[in-house]
């Protein structure tokens, strides 16, 4: 089973707020990777990460960005919530020498009211 | 047209019916496939995990994929309360780097 965590659970902010989702794993994974998935809605790829010093933008436009410093966290920051950014936001992470499943985190349901 | 199609129609079915679950894709470079499960409120988890075309069994889960017809399935058998979930497809292979393709996801309630 994998170790990926996720906090806050859940968020409730409202807009303009500037906020940051917590990713952290325990399993030494190099890549990383942000998804953002709303109800019957595919999963769509916002940011992702292959190790240290490495951030890529996904498939969905968004306002969001990422760092990472360390390999085993990897967050997401919002400068300036706004309602469209509602949604559930989920974080993967994949060890090097895996094919291509991904392990993911709880993750986080934010509302921006 | 999406890359994988998975039709995200709620399914009920009686405790210990066989779920039929499966997704359709266009990409012929697709070269693994993956189920993951999600309960309310969780993340995805890994399920099943297949390669190549050909069944591979699980326990009560079969993951099936047929790259002819580029199609995969995935039955539960003896289905329990505890299977009410939603069931991703995903696959992968054509852009490298690990990323994947997810289907809408299927709701599954399995009724006592």
């Amino acid at each position: 089973e994998a170790d990926i965590y996720q906090t806050p659970r859940y968020l409730v902010i409202g807009t303009g707020k500037k906020i940051t989702l917590e990713c952290s794993q325990t399993m030494g994974h190099d890549k990383m990777y942000w998804y953002q998935q709303d109800p019957g809605m595919e999963l769509h790829l916002i940011h992702y990460s292959y190790g240290v010093n490495s951030t890529e933008k996904g498939d969905l436009s968004s306002e969001s960005t990422v760092s990472r410093i360390r390999t085993e966290h990897f967050p997401l920051t919002l400068e300036s919530a706004r309602p469209s950014h509602t949604s559930q936001y989920l974080c993967a992470s994949t060890p090097r020498t895996d094919t291509d499943t991904q392990y993911f985190g709880p993750g986080t349901r934010l509302t921006v009211l | 047209q999406k890359e994988v199609e998975q039709d995200p129609g709620p399914l009920s079915v009686p405790e210990g019916a066989i779920v039929s679950l499966n997704c359709t894709y266009s990409n012929s470079a697709f070269q693994y496939f993956m189920w993951y499960r999600q309960y309310s409120r969780k993340g995805p988890e890994l399920l099943m995990y297949t390669y190549s075309s050909g069944n591979k069994e699980d326990g009560r889960f079969t993951a099936q994929v047929d790259k002819s017809s580029k199609y995969i399935s995935l039955f539960i058998r003896d289905s329990q309360p505890s299977d009410s979930a939603t069931y991703l497809c995903a696959m992968s292979g054509p852009y490298g780097n690990n990323r994947l393709a997810f289907g809408k996801g299927n709701q599954v309630v399995v009724i006592p």
